[in-house]
């Protein structure tokens, strides 16, 4: 079943500017990871946020994770064209399911 | 190796066929973990391998599917009598084990398209 949910479901912004995803959950989690996907195929890896942070960053990065609310959101601040990816996030599961369960992504356009 | 590697990285087949798909993980990594994406959607869950055996099998989605691993390392995805729904971009990853779920690398996949 479907855990994170990304929000919007596509985002077109102008280089230069932040572009901020969101991401909702259903179940209690350990951690809650992001990944950026480029043309279809590999995932990497961006950043994990465990759930007894609030806040992290890595680089032009920022992450952050309100478990109160089951919601975490990444901002990418001074778009670059590079950018331009499908962004999702993952979470594991408390109940121990050694498997991370990924929303449906962002879409994420940065015009030059 | 230097990441996660998969072969092929296309494969068109009839419908009625039988596929193998290859995943070769990082050395040392014992977490194998196979998704499925169609397109333009989220990563759907397989199966879990650990060394060489399959705690999480509940993503598998008919017994059409099966997946086995070897020595720790190398691990195949075979779709018996493939369907048009079956395909997908079919991607492989790895992690460390330990306590809890670690940052998974990915491969670049293989893209499966059933005619």
């Amino acid at each position: 079943s479907q855990q994170g949910e990304e929000d919007p479901q596509a985002l077109s912004i102008q280089e230069g500017e932040n572009a901020t995803m969101n991401c909702s959950y259903k179940t209690s989690i350990n951690n809650l990871q992001w990944y950026r996907q480029n043309s279809g195929r590999g995932l990497v890896h961006l950043i994990l946020i465990r759930s007894n942070e609030r806040e992290k960053h890595s680089g032009r990065l920022r992450v952050t994770l309100d478990t109160s609310k089951k919601s975490s959101s990444l901002l990418i601040t001074a778009s670059r064209a590079a950018d331009t990816a499908s962004y999702f996030c993952a979470t594991d599961d408390l109940q121990g399911a050694q498997k991370l369960v990924f929303g449906q992504g962002t879409r994420l356009t940065i015009n030059p | 190796g230097a990441g996660v590697s998969q072969s092929p990285s296309n494969k068109v087949t009839e419908k009625g066929k039988d596929v193998e798909l290859r995943c070769d993980p990082i050395s040392g990594h014992t977490a194998l973990y196979w998704y499925r994406q169609s397109l333009g959607q989220g990563l759907e869950f397989l199966i879990y391998f650990q060394g060489n055996s399959a705690p999480d099998k509940s993503g598998l989605p008919s017994d059409r599917f099966s997946a086995e691993r070897t020595g720790g390392s190398v691990s195949t995805l075979t779709i018996q009598r493939t369907q048009q729904e079956d395909s997908a971009v079919y991607l492989c990853a790895s992690s460390l084990m330990g306590r809890g779920v670690h940052e998974q690398y990915f491969g670049p996949g293989t893209r499966l398209t059933v005619t």
